[in-house]
């Protein structure tokens, strides 16, 4: 059974760095056409992309949205870890880890979703 | 990179009706890998279609999704009250993801 299940602060400081963690299990991180991407909500918007790693280890972030984003992950432990640099209020918002798959010839997409968790940013 | 269109932005309907959400992509979808999933407030996201067209496990068939190149559509026929959410389209391409700004669908 695969889940994703994320953690971090409730409330971070304008310019503080935001540590998200997505805890992971029933697949590998490392192996299989599968990978972990973060998105988030704003209050009232879409969702969001922000960044994603593949099991081979590739990486991309939505750098036009938001710089200073860095995510890494430790297969030991089965979790991903997305870090925001000096976050700002307009960072706010739900942010979910979500498993990606591609092994069936019919795209890149997100199957299975953590319940999210909210961040405020607001000194 | 890839804009995802939306329309309409809100979508009022009755029980039984049928609901036509649209999604238009500023660039060709690369082999139709275009997505669509379910948010309802509370909720993780729900996978509803990948591929333009296939259905994910689980999903009821009042569920369909079609169309090709940059035009793609999400049909829910027999609308149901627990339809009533937030639809976005989904896409990657160039090593980008992008969703839609959504629709909200409201059942009276």
């Amino acid at each position: 059974q695969v889940t994703l299940k994320e953690s971090g602060p409730v409330l971070v400081k304008p310019t503080e760095t935001l540590t998200l963690t997505c805890a992971v299990s029933g697949f590998s991180l490392t192996s299989g056409k599968t990978g972990v991407s973060w998105v988030r909500q704003p209050p009232g918007k879409a969702l969001e992309w922000l960044a994603h790693i593949f099991s081979s280890d590739d990486k991309s972030y939505y750098t036009s949205l938001r710089s200073g984003l860095t995510i890494s992950k430790d297969p030991s432990h089965g979790q991903v870890v997305l870090r925001m640099a000096n976050v700002d209020p307009v960072d706010t918002g739900t942010y979910y880890c979500a498993r990606i798959f591609y092994g069936d010839r019919k795209g890149f997409y997100f199957d299975y979703w953590g319940q999210g968790t909210p961040v405020t940013v607001s000194s | 990179e890839s804009v995802l269109t939306q329309s309409p932005g809100t979508l009022s309907l009755s029980p039984g009706e049928r609901a036509t959400l649209s999604c238009r992509a500023s660039r060709g979808v690369r082999s139709n890998y275009l997505a669509w999933y379910q948010h309802k407030r509370g909720q993780a996201p729900r996978l509803l279609i990948s591929g333009a067209s296939s259905r994910a496990t689980g999903v009821p068939d009042r569920f369909s999704g079609s169309g090709s190149g940059t035009d793609f559509t999400l049909t829910i026929s027999r609308l149901e009250p627990e339809d009533s959410a937030m639809y976005f389209c989904h896409q990657y391409g160039s090593s980008f993801f992008v969703f839609g700004q959504g629709t909200r669908l409201e059942i009276k």
